[in-house]
Protein backbone atom coordinates (compact mmCIF):
# COMPACT_ATOMS: atom_id res chain seq x y z
CA UNK A 1 0.00 0.00 0.00
CA UNK A 2 0.96 3.65 -0.74
CA UNK A 3 2.29 5.95 2.07
CA UNK A 4 2.64 9.18 1.69
CA UNK A 5 5.84 11.12 4.87
CA UNK A 6 5.91 14.76 5.79
CA UNK A 7 8.78 16.40 8.10
CA UNK A 8 8.77 18.42 10.13
CA UNK A 9 5.06 17.85 11.81
CA UNK A 10 5.70 21.28 13.28
CA UNK A 11 8.26 23.87 12.55
CA UNK A 12 8.58 27.08 14.27
CA UNK A 13 10.88 30.27 12.52
CA UNK A 14 11.71 33.40 12.32
CA UNK A 15 10.75 36.67 9.78
CA UNK A 16 13.72 36.23 6.93
CA UNK A 17 15.18 32.77 7.97
CA UNK A 18 15.07 30.08 4.98
CA UNK A 19 12.24 27.37 5.01
CA UNK A 20 12.66 23.54 3.69
CA UNK A 21 9.90 21.26 3.85
CA UNK A 22 10.22 17.56 2.19
CA UNK A 23 7.48 15.05 1.73
CA UNK A 24 8.22 11.22 0.38
CA UNK A 25 5.93 8.62 -1.16
CA UNK A 26 6.66 5.03 -1.07
CA UNK A 27 4.83 2.31 -2.87
CA UNK A 28 4.17 3.61 -6.11
CA UNK A 29 6.28 4.85 -9.14
CA UNK A 30 5.90 8.31 -10.97
CA UNK A 31 3.43 9.56 -9.23
CA UNK A 32 2.16 13.39 -9.71
CA UNK A 33 2.76 15.54 -6.57
CA UNK A 34 1.22 18.16 -4.86
CA UNK A 35 1.98 21.33 -2.53
CA UNK A 36 -0.88 22.66 -0.77
CA UNK A 37 -1.46 25.41 2.25
CA UNK A 38 -4.42 25.87 4.20
CA UNK A 39 -4.32 29.27 6.03
CA UNK A 40 -6.34 29.39 9.69
CA UNK A 41 -9.85 28.66 8.68
CA UNK A 42 -9.91 28.95 5.08
CA UNK A 43 -9.74 26.21 1.95
CA UNK A 44 -6.73 24.66 0.74
CA UNK A 45 -4.75 27.08 -1.86
CA UNK A 46 -2.64 24.76 -4.47
CA UNK A 47 1.32 26.08 -4.18
CA UNK A 48 2.92 23.80 -7.07
CA UNK A 49 2.25 20.39 -9.03
CA UNK A 50 4.98 18.07 -10.27
CA UNK A 51 4.38 15.35 -12.96
CA UNK A 52 7.88 14.16 -13.07
CA UNK A 53 11.42 14.53 -11.88
CA UNK A 54 12.35 17.70 -12.47
CA UNK A 55 9.25 19.32 -13.74
CA UNK A 56 7.56 21.35 -11.61
CA UNK A 57 4.19 23.64 -11.92
CA UNK A 58 3.82 26.71 -9.96
CA UNK A 59 0.06 28.08 -9.27
CA UNK A 60 0.51 31.42 -7.01
CA UNK A 61 3.67 33.20 -7.44
CA UNK A 62 5.10 33.99 -4.18
CA UNK A 63 8.63 33.86 -2.46
CA UNK A 64 8.52 29.66 -1.89
CA UNK A 65 9.50 27.73 -4.61
CA UNK A 66 9.69 23.40 -4.71
CA UNK A 67 11.88 20.72 -6.40
CA UNK A 68 11.54 16.99 -7.08
CA UNK A 69 14.87 15.87 -7.17
CA UNK A 70 13.53 12.24 -6.88
CA UNK A 71 11.01 10.39 -7.90
CA UNK A 72 8.90 10.49 -4.81
CA UNK A 73 10.67 13.07 -3.16
CA UNK A 74 9.41 17.01 -3.41
CA UNK A 75 10.70 19.72 -1.16
CA UNK A 76 8.71 22.92 -0.68
CA UNK A 77 11.81 26.32 -0.30
CA UNK A 78 11.76 28.98 0.77
CA UNK A 79 15.26 31.73 1.23
CA UNK A 80 13.29 34.13 3.54
CA UNK A 81 10.58 33.77 4.90
CA UNK A 82 7.32 36.28 5.45
CA UNK A 83 4.55 36.26 8.38
CA UNK A 84 2.61 35.59 5.82
CA UNK A 85 3.71 32.21 5.12
CA UNK A 86 2.34 31.12 8.23
CA UNK A 87 -0.37 27.72 8.05
CA UNK A 88 -0.48 24.07 7.49
CA UNK A 89 1.26 23.29 4.43
CA UNK A 90 0.79 19.63 3.21
CA UNK A 91 1.56 17.25 0.32
CA UNK A 92 -0.41 14.97 -1.68
CA UNK A 93 -0.48 13.09 -4.24
CA UNK A 94 -2.30 10.76 -6.93
CA UNK A 95 -1.37 8.81 -9.84
CA UNK A 96 -1.37 9.81 -13.53
CA UNK A 97 -4.61 10.88 -15.70
CA UNK A 98 -6.34 8.12 -16.60
CA UNK A 99 -5.71 5.37 -14.28
CA UNK A 100 -9.71 5.87 -11.88
CA UNK A 101 -10.33 8.72 -10.21
CA UNK A 102 -6.81 10.04 -9.47
CA UNK A 103 -7.43 10.45 -5.92
CA UNK A 104 -5.35 12.88 -4.37
CA UNK A 105 -4.30 11.70 -0.92
CA UNK A 106 -3.06 13.96 1.48
CA UNK A 107 -0.12 13.27 3.77
CA UNK A 108 -0.19 14.34 7.58
CA UNK A 109 1.24 17.88 6.91
CA UNK A 110 3.84 20.26 8.65
CA UNK A 111 2.38 23.68 11.03
CA UNK A 112 4.39 26.18 10.40
CA UNK A 113 4.30 29.28 12.10
CA UNK A 114 6.57 32.42 10.99
CA UNK A 115 7.27 34.59 14.12
CA UNK B 1 -11.40 31.25 -12.49
CA UNK B 2 -12.69 28.38 -10.25
CA UNK B 3 -15.81 29.66 -7.84
CA UNK B 4 -16.73 26.51 -5.01
CA UNK B 5 -19.20 27.49 -2.15
CA UNK B 6 -20.69 25.11 0.61
CA UNK B 7 -21.92 26.77 3.63
CA UNK B 8 -19.71 27.35 6.32
CA UNK B 9 -21.30 25.65 9.72
CA UNK B 10 -23.74 23.29 10.28
CA UNK B 11 -24.83 21.58 14.05
CA UNK B 12 -27.10 18.29 14.04
CA UNK B 13 -27.89 15.73 16.64
CA UNK B 14 -26.39 12.45 16.94
CA UNK B 15 -28.15 9.77 14.94
CA UNK B 16 -30.01 11.85 12.61
CA UNK B 17 -28.78 12.68 9.02
CA UNK B 18 -27.38 15.96 7.84
CA UNK B 19 -27.18 17.45 4.18
CA UNK B 20 -24.05 19.86 2.92
CA UNK B 21 -24.37 21.51 -0.42
CA UNK B 22 -21.49 22.49 -2.89
CA UNK B 23 -22.38 24.71 -5.73
CA UNK B 24 -19.40 25.31 -8.14
CA UNK B 25 -18.52 27.44 -11.42
CA UNK B 26 -15.69 26.03 -12.93
CA UNK B 27 -13.61 26.52 -16.21
CA UNK B 28 -14.06 22.64 -16.89
CA UNK B 29 -15.00 19.69 -15.13
CA UNK B 30 -13.30 16.39 -14.67
CA UNK B 31 -14.72 15.25 -11.36
CA UNK B 32 -16.11 16.28 -7.99
CA UNK B 33 -14.49 14.91 -4.48
CA UNK B 34 -15.24 15.38 -1.07
CA UNK B 35 -13.54 15.18 1.50
CA UNK B 36 -13.17 14.82 5.43
CA UNK B 37 -10.96 17.05 7.68
CA UNK B 38 -10.78 16.56 11.22
CA UNK B 39 -9.26 19.30 13.59
CA UNK B 40 -5.65 19.47 13.19
CA UNK B 41 -5.09 16.92 10.68
CA UNK B 42 -4.87 16.41 7.16
CA UNK B 43 -8.03 15.81 4.55
CA UNK B 44 -9.11 12.09 3.87
CA UNK B 45 -10.34 11.15 0.77
CA UNK B 46 -14.45 10.62 1.05
CA UNK B 47 -15.75 10.25 -2.35
CA UNK B 48 -16.08 11.09 -5.98
CA UNK B 49 -18.55 11.48 -8.81
CA UNK B 50 -17.82 11.68 -12.35
CA UNK B 51 -21.04 11.27 -13.37
CA UNK B 52 -24.35 12.31 -12.53
CA UNK B 53 -26.21 10.78 -9.75
CA UNK B 54 -25.64 8.88 -6.42
CA UNK B 55 -22.70 7.28 -4.93
CA UNK B 56 -23.11 5.37 -1.78
CA UNK B 57 -20.38 4.20 0.92
CA UNK B 58 -21.96 3.12 3.88
CA UNK B 59 -23.46 6.08 6.09
CA UNK B 60 -22.13 8.32 3.72
CA UNK B 61 -23.34 9.40 0.29
CA UNK B 62 -22.38 12.09 -2.60
CA UNK B 63 -24.67 13.15 -5.27
CA UNK B 64 -23.84 15.12 -8.46
CA UNK B 65 -25.54 16.96 -11.17
CA UNK B 66 -23.41 18.31 -13.79
CA UNK B 67 -26.03 20.49 -15.38
CA UNK B 68 -26.72 22.21 -12.13
CA UNK B 69 -23.24 22.62 -10.85
CA UNK B 70 -24.58 21.09 -7.74
CA UNK B 71 -23.36 17.95 -5.10
CA UNK B 72 -24.35 17.69 -2.13
CA UNK B 73 -22.43 14.90 1.01
CA UNK B 74 -25.33 13.35 2.60
CA UNK B 75 -23.74 12.13 6.22
CA UNK B 76 -26.60 9.21 7.85
CA UNK B 77 -26.87 8.25 11.32
CA UNK B 78 -24.87 10.85 13.08
CA UNK B 79 -21.75 10.04 14.87
CA UNK B 80 -19.67 12.44 17.28
CA UNK B 81 -16.73 11.39 15.13
CA UNK B 82 -18.15 12.71 12.48
CA UNK B 83 -17.84 16.61 13.68
CA UNK B 84 -15.23 17.75 11.18
CA UNK B 85 -14.87 20.14 7.99
CA UNK B 86 -16.16 18.95 4.89
CA UNK B 87 -14.40 19.94 1.81
CA UNK B 88 -15.84 19.58 -1.86
CA UNK B 89 -12.83 19.78 -4.33
CA UNK B 90 -13.48 20.09 -8.18
CA UNK B 91 -11.06 18.85 -10.71
CA UNK B 92 -11.26 21.07 -13.88
CA UNK B 93 -8.78 19.31 -15.88
CA UNK B 94 -5.66 16.47 -15.86
CA UNK B 95 -4.24 17.43 -12.22
CA UNK B 96 -5.46 20.32 -10.41
CA UNK B 97 -8.12 20.25 -7.72
CA UNK B 98 -9.86 23.60 -6.37
CA UNK B 99 -11.22 22.93 -3.11
CA UNK B 100 -13.92 24.96 -1.22
CA UNK B 101 -13.55 26.66 2.14
CA UNK B 102 -15.03 23.83 3.95
CA UNK B 103 -17.85 23.21 5.82
CA UNK B 104 -17.69 22.57 9.77
CA UNK B 105 -19.77 19.99 10.77
CA UNK B 106 -20.79 19.73 14.65
CA UNK B 107 -22.70 17.10 16.20
CA UNK B 108 -24.37 17.36 19.49
CA UNK B 109 -25.45 14.63 21.79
Amino acid sequence: SQTIHQWPATLVQPVGSPLSLECTVEGTSNPNLYWYRQAAGRGLQLLFYSVGIGQISSEVPQNLSASRPQDRQFILSSKKLLLSDSGFYLCAWSTVPGQGADTQYFGPGTRLTVL
Amino acid sequence: GQNIDQPTEMTATEGAIVQINCTYQTSGFNGLFWYQQHAGEAPTFLSYNVLDGLEEKGRFSSFLSRSKGYSYLLLKELQMKDSASYLCAVRDGDYKLSFGAGTTVTVRA
